[in-house]
């Protein structure tokens, strides 16, 4: 089956800093990724959605010039979230499609700790 | 936009029983209805999933039902198992085309 990988599965770092997570698809190749965001015992909250080669695009309430993502090939994406304070602390999941957007297979997650 | 809800939020089975999660839509132009079980830790791992021009699908002990009249789809996992114990989400994907809308989650406890 359709494998998303996802790295780091865990990072905690201090309020200031930069910190990048990044997503692969390793057995297909994935047109479209998307970026979630889930707090504890709640669902998943779309970020972004990201085409390789165009711009992401953000859901509303997203700030863009926080959390960057670049989605350079047809098997990475990656979330930049910069000057991360504690708010920022979350549980973040990327997930991928092939060209014809099902099913979405997702990565295992990165949990996100600022101090 | 879409908008999904799921019921219940919470769910306990004793082991070998049935387990039922509904889950309604809003958007009469959603044709894809997948679910996902998410363990603790982890990412959500697709276990079943339905288009818009099927009534219900089976695999092994997972089924979904759909009705696209009453705009609601459930799925019926049984004979269930200690390690099915996990938060089961339903998606429907809207007239956009790609992005998913995600219930609020059933998290289901198996006794032994």
């Amino acid at each position: 089956g359709a494998v998303v990988s996802q790295h780091p599965s865990w990072v905690i770092c201090k309020s200031g800093t930069s910190v990048k997570i990044e997503c692969r698809s390793l057995d297909f190749q994935a047109t479209t990724m998307f970026w979630y965001r889930q707090f504890p015992k709640q669902s998943l909250m779309l970020m972004a959605t990201s085409n390789e080669g165009s711009k992401a695009t953000y859901e509303q309430g997203v700030e863009k010039d926080k959390f960057l993502i670049n989605h350079a090939s047809l098997t990475l994406s990656t979330l930049t979230v910069t000057s991360a304070h504690p708010e920022d602390s979350s549980f973040y999941i990327c997930s991928a499609t092939g060209v014809d957007n099902q099913p979405q297979h997702f990565g295992d997650g990165t949990r996100l700790s600022i101090l | 936009g879409e908008n999904v809800e799921q019921h219940p939020s919470t769910l306990s089975v004793q082991e070998g029983d049935s387990a039922v999660i509904k889950c309604t839509y809003s958007d009469s132009a959603s044709n894809y209805f997948p679910w996902y079980k998410q363990e603790l830790g982890k990412g959500p791992q697709l276990i079943i999933d339905i288009r818009s021009n099927v009534g219900e699908k089976k695999d092994q002990r997972i089924a979904v039902t759909l009705n696209k009249t009453a705009k609601h789809f459930s799925l019926h996992i049984t004979e269930t198992q200690p390690e099915d114990s996990a938060v089961y989400f339903c998606a429907a994907m809207g007239s956009s085309g790609d992005k998913l809308t995600f219930g609020t989650g059933t998290r289901l406890a198996v006794r032994p």
